[in-house]
């Protein structure tokens, strides 16, 4: 099983500072990553997603995958008060008889202090 | 408005009593599959579907059913509940294969006593 791994902190930014979410993977073939927000108690909304080296900006977001070190990062800029959600990094998983769809890892809870 | 709902969205239950959770989108996607979140266990995978009647199990199958006679839908049947089924539970669905964008439903809070 492959497998996705983040620090489930909570990882707590000062408003306007820059968030940095890390997300590392087992498997160096995997080609596609996706980052979810997710608010308590509700569903995993995706935000981004990344399929070839390098960075990927969409407004205050940058996602950057780095497939050497096999790292996945999140960027927000301008950090805000309602960017304090759980950010669940996925990527793809094979189970052995055939596809089945993403890995998610645990998800690192972020705080936006005021 | 592209959507995927899921009913109900609150359930609490006795141990025992069959209950299926409704799976439905309107996104003309050939991938559908159900997760359950537990606290500390993340999202894991019970079943997926690739396309209408052709269904696989996932990472945690055991207790549960599904079946996909119908592209849009896509239903979670517990045959006989038990306490440690008690978690929340996402349906999500993907264009052609399940590596692509995942969009998640409003998610099934159930609890069973």
């Amino acid at each position: 099983q492959k497998e996705v791994e983040q620090n489930s902190g909570p990882l707590s930014v000062p408003e306007g500072a820059i968030a940095s979410l890390n997300c590392t993977y087992s498997d160096r073939g995997s080609q596609s990553f996706f980052w979810y927000r997710q608010y308590s108690g509700k569903s995993p909304e995706l935000i981004m997603s990344i399929y070839s080296n390098g960075d990927k900006e969409d407004g205050r977001f940058t996602a950057q995958l780095n497939k050497a070190s096999q790292y996945v990062s999140l960027l927000i800029r301008d950090s805000q008060p309602s960017d304090s959600a759980t950010y669940l990094c996925a990527g793809p998983a094979i189970s052995g008889g055939g596809a089945d769809g993403l890995t998610f890892g645990k998800g690192t809870h972020l705080i936006i202090q005021p | 408005e592209a959507q995927v709902t899921q009913n109900p969205r609150y359930l609490i239950t006795v141990t025992g009593k069959k209950l299926t959770v409704t799976c439905s989108q309107n996104m003309n996607h050939e991938y559908m599959s159900w997760y359950r979140q537990d606290p500390g266990l993340g999202l894991r995978q019970i079943y997926y579907s690739m396309n209408v009647e052709v269904t696989d199990k996932g990472d945690v199958p055991e207790g549960y059913k599904v079946s996909r006679k119908e592209k849009r839908n896509f239903p979670l049947i517990l045959e006989s509940p038990s306490p440690n089924q008690t978690s929340l539970y996402f349906c999500a669905t993907a264009g052609t294969s399940g590596y692509n964008e995942q969009f998640f439903g409003p998610g099934t809070r159930l609890t069973v006593l």
